[in-house]
């Protein structure tokens, strides 16, 4: 079956520390896999993309396939990346499938 | 460029009604693809639409509908709603089915049945 795990709910670290938000998934083929975020009262955005390899403010993921993982790291944390973070991966016929979210609490 | 346009941004209705919901996508896309995001969950893909056809559903009943339009808009209609419905609505594009990039969300519809 098409997954994907968010074991966190809530994360929170103060401001400075480092994050990792973890995703896990399970697919049988190949699939792309995303990072989106919302900031309160935003609209779900497009933080980055596997395939793209960028690191978007400040945010990283690498795919690892062996342990079919996609975590989001960044080593210093910001007040302003409180958010909930949703990991997501796509099929070849492009339906999105997401995880639980995390909510990332970093406090001043 | 308005992004992702959806309406109402909220609506009532009573158990048993019937509601649509309606999808502008991004100005270039040609994708719309329709999600349901209850309380505290992840969004759940309801279906797709590309070149005015259903692409792809979700395990969704058959009381979820939808329709694409030649100007790429859509609207998704529920029928008989049950209180299970009420839930943030959201519409996605993206250009042909996703394959030329990532999906721009809409704000969504906060349907709440009563």
């Amino acid at each position: 079956a098409q997954r994907v795990t968010q074991p966190e709910k809530l994360l929170s670290v103060f401001k400075g520390a480092p994050v990792e938000l973890k995703c896990n998934y399970s697919y049988s083929g190949s699939p792309e896999l995303f990072w989106y975020v919302q900031y309160s009262r935003q609209r779900l955005q497009l933080l980055l993309r596997h395939i793209s390899r960028e690191s978007i403010k400040g945010f990283t993921a690498d795919l690892n396939k062996g342990e079919t993982s996609f975590h989001l790291k960044k080593p210093f944390a910001q007040e302003e990346d409180s958010a909930m973070y949703y990991c997501a991966l796509t099929n070849q016929g492009g339906k999105l499938i997401f995880g639980q979210g995390t909510e990332l609490s970093v406090k001043p | 460029d308005a992004g992702v346009t959806q309406s109402p941004t909220h609506l009532i209705k009573t158990r048993g009604q019937q509601v649509t919901l309606r999808c502008s996508p991004k100005s270039g896309h040609d994708t719309v693809s329709w999600y349901q995001q209850a309380l505290g969950q992840g969004p759940q893909f309801i279906f797709q639409y590309y070149e005015e056809e259903e692409r792809q559903r979700g395990n969704f009943p058959d009381r979820f509908s939808g329709h694409q339009f030649p100007n790429y808009s859509s609207e998704l209609n529920v029928n008989a709603l049950l209180l299970g419905d009420s839930a943030l609505y959201l519409c996605a594009s993206s250009l042909i089915r996703g394959q030329e990039g990532g999906y721009t969300f809409g704000s969504g519809t906060r349907l709440t049945v009563v």
